[in-house]
């Protein structure tokens, strides 16, 4: 079993909808958790970060962390064709620097 | 945008060849790391390291070698390339543990290493 599930889609939704992106893991460990956006042929850069449980919003973003599940979510709202990409959600330990990553999840955002 | 360039940013190599893959940074964080992204895998750790001469492995290592002589550069080196090593290779860096009020850091990411092994 990988550390960290994340569901590959393609997901394809309309411009203005909501937009749910979600990874599982097992690590009980993690308190660390990261989102990041990838375009195509382009390098991972970092959207969001949230410490331990909770919720961080970041203008149309807004970050999810539910530790008892062992699950995070990213909220976009009224998304834009602009957020087509691969959004990866990534996760680390307290005082270890080495990150764990989902497989990434592939949006379309159709005009 | 963190300063982390890769270098070659496209390369095509045969079968049996050595390859050395050059990841420089100007940020001077401690932690360096190389990832090779494939289709339905994701992002996987290959090496990293933890500073000057201190490296580890990472989840798939086979085939490859690390090296850190200095703070700002970590190369990635294929002893001798296989098919199954044609992937986009990505370093990253972070921050040691504490450098921000405790916390720890996220990681910055090059633009990626297209390698093509034929």
């Amino acid at each position: 079993q990988k550390e960290v599930e994340q569901d590959p889609g393609p997901l394809s939704v309309p411009e203005g909808a909501i937009v749910s992106l979600n990874c599982t893991y097992s690590n009980s460990a993690f308190q660390y958790f990261m989102w990041y956006r990838q375009y195509s042929r382009k390098g991972p850069e970092l959207l969001m970060y949230t410490y331990s449980s909770g919720n961080k919003e970041d203008g149309r973003f807004t970050a999810q962390v539910d530790k008892s599940s062992k699950y995070i979510s990213l909220f976009i709202r009224d998304s834009q064709p602009s957020d087509s990409a691969t959004y990866l959600c990534a996760m680390s330990e307290v005082s270890f620097n080495k990150f764990y990553f989902g497989s990434g999840t592939k949006l379309n955002v159709k005009p | 945008d963190a300063g982390i360039t890769q270098s070659p940013r496209h390369k095509v190599t045969e079968t049996g060849t050595p390859v050395t893959l050059r990841c420089h940074q100007t940020e001077n964080h401690r932690y360096m790391y190389w990832y090779r992204q494939d289709p339905g895998h994701g992002l996987r750790l290959i090496h990293y390291s933890y500073g000057v001469k201190d490296t580890d492995k990472g989840e798939v290592s086979d085939g490859y070698s690390v090296s850190r002589s200095k703070t700002e550069d970590f190369l990635l080196t294929l002893e001798s390339a296989t098919s199954s090593q044609t992937s986009v290779y990505f370093c990253a860096i972070s921050e040691s543990i504490g450098a921000r009020q405790g916390r720890n850091t996220e990681a910055f990411f090059g633009q990626g290493t297209r390698l093509t092994v034929v």
